[in-house]
């Protein structure tokens, strides 16, 4: 069956800090790849996505995710993280061709001001 | 455009008693899915629709749970009984045709069975 795999649960970091959160999915044919952000009692929210071309994809709020084929990973980053961008990070999969999207157990992450 | 709307944002009910969600999704979308998501096993697909048409009900956990979705613009998702173990944040998301261009999610609703 098709997972995804989010490591380091939660993160804890300084303000300015860079963050990367790693991303991993099990299924070998065509994939569109999400990540989401749900902050602190909110509804998720589109951060990227990758469909095909550049696999370096830019999303709002300075967030970047690189998509490496070779080895089934969607690492999303952010250079300098603020106080605001405490939250839950969601990455997700689809098969294509398929409906259905496949969410990893989320990255819980707190900027320390 | 209102998004996807869910209600009541917050329900708290006693065990046994029957508990009625409900989503309005985007105008438009012809796809429309219900998650679960607790501390334990986070976000869970629990059913899917492609044009009002029940696709995928492999995730809804027991025959306790129901959903129907009678047009483009309405869906339910019926606890009857609810325990304690339902306890959970229910979302809501639409999408258009196959949900190549991600989903868009409702604010949820947080479900406490006491």
């Amino acid at each position: 069956a098709q997972s995804v795999s989010q490591h380091n649960h939660h993160v804890i970091l300084s303000e300015a800090a860079s963050l990367e959160l790693g991303c991993n999915y099990s299924y070998g044919g065509t994939v569109n790849l999400f990540w989401y952000v749900q902050y602190p009692g909110q509804h998720l929210q589109l951060l990227l996505k990758y469909f095909s071309g550049d696999p370096l994809v830019k999303g709002i709020k300075g967030f970047e995710a690189e998509f490496i084929k070779s080895k089934f990973s969607f690492n999303l980053r952010k250079p300098s993280v603020q106080w605001s961008d405490t939250a839950e990070y969601f990455c997700a999969v689809r098969i294509y061709g398929n409906n259905r999207l496949a969410f990893g157990k989320g990255n819980q992450v707190v900027v320390i001001p | 455009d209102a998004g996807v709307i869910q209600s009541p944002r917050h329900e708290v009910t006693e065990m046994g008693q029957e508990v009625t969600l409900r989503c309005k999704p985007i105008s438009g979308h012809n796809s429309l899915f219900w998650y679960r998501q607790t501390m334990m096993r986070g976000l869970e697909l629990l059913i899917y629709f492609n044009n009002n048409v029940p696709i995928d009900d492999s995730g809804m956990p027991e025959d306790r749970f129901s959903a129907k979705m009678p047009n483009a613009s309405f869906s339910t998702l019926k606890i009857q009984p609810s325990e304690p173990r339902d306890s959970a944040v229910y979302f809501c998301a639409s999408t258009l045709g196959q949900g190549g261009h991600g989903y868009t999610f409702g604010s949820g609703t947080r479900l406490t069975v006491v």
